[in-house]
C-alpha cells in the first residue's frame, strides 16, 4: 500500500531556480494539502485543495502555487526559490465527508529542499 | 483562529519511566484532536486522535491522551517509555468546517536516556 508518495525525497536548489514538488495518493481521497516544516515551528499549511479542481491558500502562501491535476495528483511549485524556502515539505491527504472515523489526514515521507 | 500549545520544547525521560506531553489549543468549539509523532529523517504517524465520545483515547505503541475540555487540554501519556519512543511529537487539531486542515503545535521533543 503506496498511501501518499512524494517525489523528490532530496533536492538542492541554488536562489532563483524553479521546481515542482510531486505528490500522489492512492486512497481516493478527495481533500490534499501542502505543508512545511521548520525548526520550533511545526508543520504550516502552505495550499491545500477540498477537491479536484479546487485551490485555495493556507497560512504560508507567499511564494508558492499549487496544481490540483487530478483527484490523484497535487503538485507544488517554487517559481523562484529563496534560502528562506530551505526546508522539509510535507503533503498529507483525508477522506473528507466520508464516515467520522476516516477523517485522518495521512502524510507522505517528506521532501528535504535546500536553496543555496 | 485555532491555535495549538505545547509548552514543553524538549523532555528527557529515563527508559521505563512515565512520560507525559502536554496540549492545550485555544477555539471555542471541541475540535478534532491528533497526536503525531515524527521519528529523525521521517514522516508523520497518526499516534491517537479524538472526535468525540470517551474522553480517554487509546491509540497505537502503548500511549493514550485524555482530552479535558474545561481545560482545553489533549495530554499524551505513556507509562512505560522504551528507547524507540525517543522522537518528536506533535499536536494538532482541526475542524470539519474549516476543510479539515490541521494546526499543529510546535512540537516536543523526547530523548530517552539508558
Amino acid at each position: 500500500n503506496a498511501g501518499v508518495t512524494q517525489t523528490p525525497k532530496f533536492q538542492v536548489l541554488k536562489t532563483g531556480q524553479s521546481m515542482t514538488l510531486q505528490c500522489a495518493q492512492d486512497m481516493n481521497h478527495n481533500s490534499m494539502y501542502w505543508y512545511r516544516q521548520d525548526p520550533g515551528m511545526g508543520l504550516r499549511l502552505i495550499y491545500y485543495s477540498a477537491s479536484e479542481g479546487t485551490t485555495d491558500k493556507g497560512e504560508v502562501p507567499n511564494g508558492y502555487n499549487v496544481s490540483r491535476l487530478n483527484k490523484r495528483e497535487f503538485s507544488l511549485r517554487l517559481e523562484s526559490a529563496a534560502p528562506s524556502q530551505t526546508s522539509v515539505y510535507f503533503c498529507a491527504s483525508i477522506e473528507s465527508g466520508g464516515p467520522l472515523a476516516k477523517n485522518i489526514q495521512y502524510f507522505g515521507a517528506g521532501t528535504r529542499l535546500s536553496v543555496l | 483562529a485555532q491555535s495549538v500549545t505545547q509548552p514543553d520544547i524538549h523532555i528527557t525521560v529515563s527508559e521505563g519511566a512515565s512520560l507525559e506531553l502536554r496540549c492545550n489549543y485555544s477555539y471555542g468549539a471541541t475540535p478534532y484532536l491528533f497526536w503525531y509523532v515524527q521519528s529523525p529523517g521521517q514522516g508523520l504517524q497518526l499516534l491517537l486522535k479524538y472526535f468525540s465520545g470517551d474522553t480517554l483515547v487509546q491509540g497505537i505503541k502503548g500511549f493514550e491522551a485524555e482530552f479535558k475540555r474545561s481545560q482545553s487540554s489533549f495530554n499524551l501519556r505513556k507509562p512505560s517509555v522504551h528507547w524507540s519512543d525517543a522522537a518528536e511529537y506533535f499536536c494538532a487539531v482541526a475542524r470539519k468546517s474549516n476543510d479539515y486542515k490541521l494546526s499543529f503545535g510546535a512540537g516536543t521533543t523526547v530523548t530517552v536516556r539508558a
